[in-house]
């Protein structure tokens, strides 16, 4: 079983639709949890982080956190053509400073 | 502040030769990690830096493997004998306590 599961899509929404990506992860004792998108060929980039059960807003995107069924997601609102990309969970836990990555979730945004 | 740096951007070699890569790190970090991407998968942990001090190195980091952060600034990894399976991105980041910023990576390309 992989540490950080993620369903690798493609998933396909309509422009202006919420595009909803899942994660989950089995170290029970992951305290820090982050969303990176990497566009073909390019590096990752951190879009959002979150460390607390909840969720956390920044523009249009959303993360959800809620640590007793492992899990994590990320929501896009008002998709974009432009938010096509794989998004790229992981998972840093109390036990060192390295991040363990899901495989990615390639998104298609069509116009 | 420009952002993590690599160099170079692209490396092709043939099997058995050596090659470094360097990193530049965004100058207020003092925590430096090196992963490796391959196709269709998430980046892997290889080793980190607090300072010039490595911390941490993944099981993946072969004895043909040696990263080096002198100072405590730029840091560089240097592949022995490469062999064709060490065709991947080598992608450093950097960060504080909480968040790591990836560079646009090193593309290496073993014949």
């Amino acid at each position: 079983q992989k540490e950080v599961e993620q369903n690798s899509g493609p998933l396909s929404v309509p422009e202006g639709a919420i595009a909803s990506l899942n994660c989950t992860y089995s170290d029970r004792g992951s305290q820090s949890f982050f969303w990176y998108r990497q566009y073909s060929g390019k590096s990752p980039e951190l879009i959002m982080s979150i460390y607390s059960n909840g969720d956390k807003e920044d523009g249009r995107f959303t993360a959800q956190l809620n640590k007793a069924s492992q899990y994590v997601s990320l929501l896009i609102r008002d998709s974009q053509p432009s938010d096509s990309a794989t998004y790229l969970c992981a998972v840093r836990s109390n036990a060192g400073n390295m991040l363990t990555f899901g495989g990615g979730t390639r998104l298609m945004v069509k116009p | 502040d420009t952002g993590v740096s690599q160099d170079p951007r692209h490396k092709i070699t043939k099997r058995g030769q050596n090659v470094t890569f360097r990193c530049d790190p965004i100058s207020e970090h003092n925590r430096l990690y090196w992963y490796r991407q391959t196709l269709g998968q998430g980046p892997e942990f290889l080793t980190y830096f607090q300072n010039e001090a490595q911390l941490e190195k993944s099981r993946l980091l072969s004895d043909r493997f040696s990263a080096e952060r002198p100072k405590g600034s730029f840091s560089t990894l240097e592949i022995q004998r490469t062999e064709q399976g060490d065709s991947a991105m080598y992608l450093c980041a950097s960060g504080d306590h909480y968040e790591q910023y990836f560079g646009p990576g090193t593309r290496l390309t073993v014949t």
